[in-house]
């Protein structure tokens, strides 16, 4: 079955930049899909980061746009989040998703188990 | 960005209690509405897409309903692992936004 997990630093000194990678398993990135990235804090619930699709197209949360790096890694069935100047604002639990087209409706149907991101000196 | 707001936001029904929950939208979103539920340090579960179509492997005690601004997710008899926080999403316009949750949580 199709699984995904989330890899990366625990802990990012503010103004540094915050990098995730999101290994696929089961399925190949460049399949029909778009990969998204969502994070969930206390403050703001769940925020939809970003998509990309199998062709790289990407989608960004205007919100976060001017720092935000989305990226596909064909070679290792791997997609990868960049956020530059962090602040104690992003400090969230991070998923990576699969965000499906069904029918012409969009779902995230599959999710990686999260990993938690603390910004702080 | 279109806004989602649910209610109520937060519940507690018995075992066996039918349990709506309402998810409102600040523009129409047609049936771009999904809902999921979340289990405390679990990643979300899609259980609805499309507003009214039940997601492989979830059990028929859950249903959607609505179009437009307006839907409902229905949990008919309540079972011990439908205490949860619930979030509907919509998937209209990006930015895909979320509703704030719904905890339904053991009386």
């Amino acid at each position: 079955q199709v699984q995904l997990q989330e890899s990366g630093p625990g802990l990012v000194k503010p103004s540094e930049t915050l990098s995730l990678t999101c290994s696929v398993s089961g399925a190949s990135i460049r399949g029909y899909f778009y990969w998204a990235w969502i994070r969930q804090s206390p403050g703001k619930g769940l925020e939809w980061i970003g998509s990309i699709s199998h062709d790289g197209s990407t989608f960004h949360n205007p919100s976060l746009k001017s720092r935000l790096t989305i990226s596909l890694d064909t070679s290792n069935n791997q997609f990868s989040l960049g956020l530059t100047s962090v602040t104690a604002a992003d400090t969230a639990v991070y998923f990576c998703a699969r965000d499906r087209l069904t029918n012409g409706w969009y779902n995230l149907d599959l999710w990686g188990q999260g990993t938690l991101v603390t910004v702080s000196s | 960005d279109i806004l989602m707001t649910q209610s109520p936001s937060s519940l507690s029904p018995s075992v066996g209690d039918r349990v709506t929950i309402t998810c409102r939208a600040s523009e129409t979103i047609s049936s771009y509405l999904n809902w999921y539920q979340q289990k405390p340090g679990k990643a979300p579960k899609l259980l609805i897409y499309a507003a009214s179509s039940l997601q492989s492997g979830v059990p028929s005690r859950f249903s959607g309903s609505g179009s437009g601004t307006d839907f409902t997710l229905t949990i008919s008899g309540l079972q011990p692992e439908d205490f949860a926080t619930y979030y509907c999403q919509q998937s209209f316009s990006s930015p895909w936004t979320f509703g704030q949750g719904t905890k339904v949580q053991i009386k």
